[in-house]
Formats: C-alpha cells, sequence, structure tokens
C-alpha cells in the first residue's frame, strides 16, 4: 500500500502558485520522498525528490516539515500545461519500488 | 535529461495471440527497469522489476508465465504479453533508472486493447 495521502483534487487559476500537500507520516528516517505527475495518456513525469531539506529546480520546489510527516509540492506559476494528476510517493527503504497512491488531480485554470 | 522509449505505443491484438512491448533507456545505461500497468481511472500498479542479465522479480499476484520480460542489455527490456485476453488491455508503462538507489524516469507508455 501507499505510504501517502493527497488530496483528491485541487483547482489553481493559471499564474498563481499551486501548492500540493502530502502526509507521510509514517515515513522513515532514511525514506525520500519523490514527485512525479502524470498528463492524460502520458507516462509520469519525474518532478522532483527529496530527504529532509527543502529542494528546488527548474520546475518546482519541494517543502519538507521539520518532522518529515508531510511535504508540500509547490509549482511558483502554474500553467495550463500543468494540469495533471500529481503523485507523492515514498520510495521504500533500501528497495528500488515506487508505489503510487490516488495522487490529487490539479486543474489550472484560465 | 533521462530518455526512456517505449515501442508500440498502441497496439491492438486477438485474443490468444502474443504482444511484445519494448523499453529503451536512450542516453543511459540502466540496469533495473521497471514494468507497471495502469487500467481507467486508476493509478499505476508495478507489475514487476527487472535487473540486466537476471530473472525479474514479479509482484504478488502477477503471473510470470503469462507476462514474460527478459532485460537483456543494459538499454532495452521487454515485455511480452503471452496468451492475451479481453482482461490484459491496459496501458503498460516501464521505467529505467542507473541502478536501484538513483530516480526512475518512466517511458510514454504502451496502449494494448484484446479483442
Amino acid at each position: 500500500d501507499a505510504k501517502t495521502t493527497q488530496p483528491t483534487s485541487m483547482d489553481c487559476a493559471e499564474g498563481r502558485a499551486a501548492n500540493l500537500p502530502c502526509n507521510h507520516s509514517t515515513i522513515s528516517g532514511n525514506e525520500y520522498v519523490y514527485w512525479y505527475r502524470q498528463i492524460h495518456s502520458q507516462g509520469p513525469q519525474y518532478i522532483i525528490h527529496g530527504l529532509k531539506n527543502n529542494e528546488t529546480n527548474e520546475m518546482a520546489s519541494l517543502i519538507i516539515t521539520e518532522d518529515r510527516k508531510s511535504s508540500t509540492l509547490i509549482l511558483p506559476h502554474a500553467t495550463l500545461r500543468d494540469t495533471a494528476v500529481y503523485y507523492c510517493i515514498v520510495r521504500l527503504y533500501n528497495t528500488d519500488k515506487l508505489i503510487f497512491g490516488t495522487g490529487t488531480r490539479l486543474q489550472v485554470f484560465p | 535529461g533521462a530518455v526512456v522509449s517505449q515501442h508500440p505505443s498502441r497496439v491492438i491484438c486477438k485474443s490468444g495471440t502474443s504482444v511484445k512491448i519494448e523499453c529503451r533507456s536512450l542516453d543511459f545505461q540502466a540496469t533495473t527497469m521497471f514494468w507497471y500497468r495502469q487500467f481507467p481511472k486508476q493509478s499505476l500498479m508495478l507489475m514487476a522489476t527487472s535487473n540486466e542479465g537476471s530473472k525479474a522479480t514479479y509482484e504478488q499476484g502477477v503471473e510470470k508465465d503469462k507476462f514474460l520480460i527478459n532485460h537483456a542489455s543494459l538499454t532495452l527490456s521487454t515485455l511480452t504479453v503471452t496468451s492475451a485476453h479481453p482482461e490484459d488491455s491496459s496501458f503498460y508503462i516501464c521505467s529505467a533508472s542507473l541502478d536501484n538507489q538513483e530516480t526512475q524516469y518512466f517511458g510514454p507508455g504502451t496502449r494494448l486493447l484484446v479483442l
């Protein structure tokens, strides 16, 4: 089973920041948090991952709480092309498996 | 960035036939490749993990004799759906990573329709 819980859906206005929350209260100390997104009928696209520090790349920022029980993916200026299902995944310790949950369906509107 | 391709992108076959799907890592050598299946409106389900040169490890409930996986080189893994039936119709997606500690990059998926 997935070790994360996410809201089923969210809306965001184009040009605004999209903040996608994820709870992972049972995460272990050496398990990473990964974010992927899947645009309709395509393979998932890697966005970002982190262990305990906040991370930023050209796509997004990842904010992980100090207790590591939750995190937030931030798309700073959402565009219509960011409409997708966003998956927050805890990679199991010492394995290479990614267990996908149900994700958050983000709808960016004009 | 890391690019993974799949071929074909979509395939239609008759019930009882076998279908082979290829997954290639184009700009890196993937020691580990993964195969997922996704039914409509559902999330991705991991089917199996394959390491180059060794037998694949299948998830519980996935029939290894039905879904044959071959990972003969560091850039190619194949999934063969044997004796396909309509219930095997699905979106099959592969991913690849440099090694089992690295980020997985996904292919674009193969849509299989079995008539």
